[in-house]
């Protein structure tokens, strides 16, 4: 699965949208391009997938651009709610050794008040 | 539905005592995964099983073992108890295959000393 590369942390206004960027330059054509986040000692929590089409979500939205070498997530309106760990992740669906995901070290990302 | 569950929530270990953390999900998923989460750091696979019956040896397998024999649970024990084994343990689980999500469960705090 290829690499993804994300800020270690990010700052957030609350009520301001909070654009989460992720490079994912070796990204392979059967590839996608998953969200998930951890809030503070919980389980991982999925957000949004996607190939090569934006999507949007009742929890965000993703835009992937066009060359796919990168991604941007996209909370419309964080809250305070919305601080946590945010994991981008590239992995080949209908992998026959199993849908296994790779976590890096993701962004934090702190929404203040 | 319950989703994944883990239990026990914390546990200490004295060194070289042997303990069993289990995992069940009630979503009838295949697809079941033991990851470790060391302080400050992203999710690391130890073992994965793509149905009863099958299991595969993830990035981090040594000094653990699992067990598949029903769709419902995947064990994962832990033989020997090593202070490096000190960690935060999530089991996860999903469909069987194409673009879908994992679910997590709440995580196992375990402690040894």
């Amino acid at each position: 699965d290829a690499k993804t590369t994300q800020p270690p942390s990010m700052d957030c206004a609350e009520g301001r949208a909070a654009n989460l960027p992720c490079n994912h330059s070796t990204i392979s054509g059967n590839e996608y391009v998953y969200w998930y986040r951890q809030i503070h000692s919980q389980g991982p929590q999925y957000i949004i997938h996607g190939l090569k089409n934006n999507e949007t979500n009742e929890m965000a939205s993703l835009i992937i651009t066009e060359d796919r070498k990168s991604s941007t997530l996209i909370l419309p309106h964080a809250t305070l709610r919305d601080t946590a760990v945010y994991y981008c992740i590239v992995r080949v669906n209908n992998n026959n050794a199993g849908n296994m995901l790779t976590f890096g070290g993701g962004t934090r990302l702190m929404v203040k008040p | 539905n319950a989703g994944v569950t883990q239990t026990p929530k914390f546990r200490i270990l004295k060194i070289g005592q042997s303990m069993t953390l289990q995992c069940a999900q009630d979503m009838n998923h295949n697809y079941m995964y033991w990851y470790r989460q060391d302080p400050g750091m992203g999710l690391k696979l130890i073992y994965y099983s793509v149905g009863a019956g099958i299991t595969d040896k993830g990035e981090v397998p040594n000094g653990y073992n699992v067990s598949r024999s029903t769709t419902e649970d995947f064990p994962l024990r832990l033989e020997l108890a090593a202070p490096s084994q000190t960690s935060v343990y999530f089991c996860a689980s999903s469909y069987s295959s194409g673009d879908t999500e994992a679910f997590f469960g709440q995580g196992t705090r375990l402690t040894v000393v």
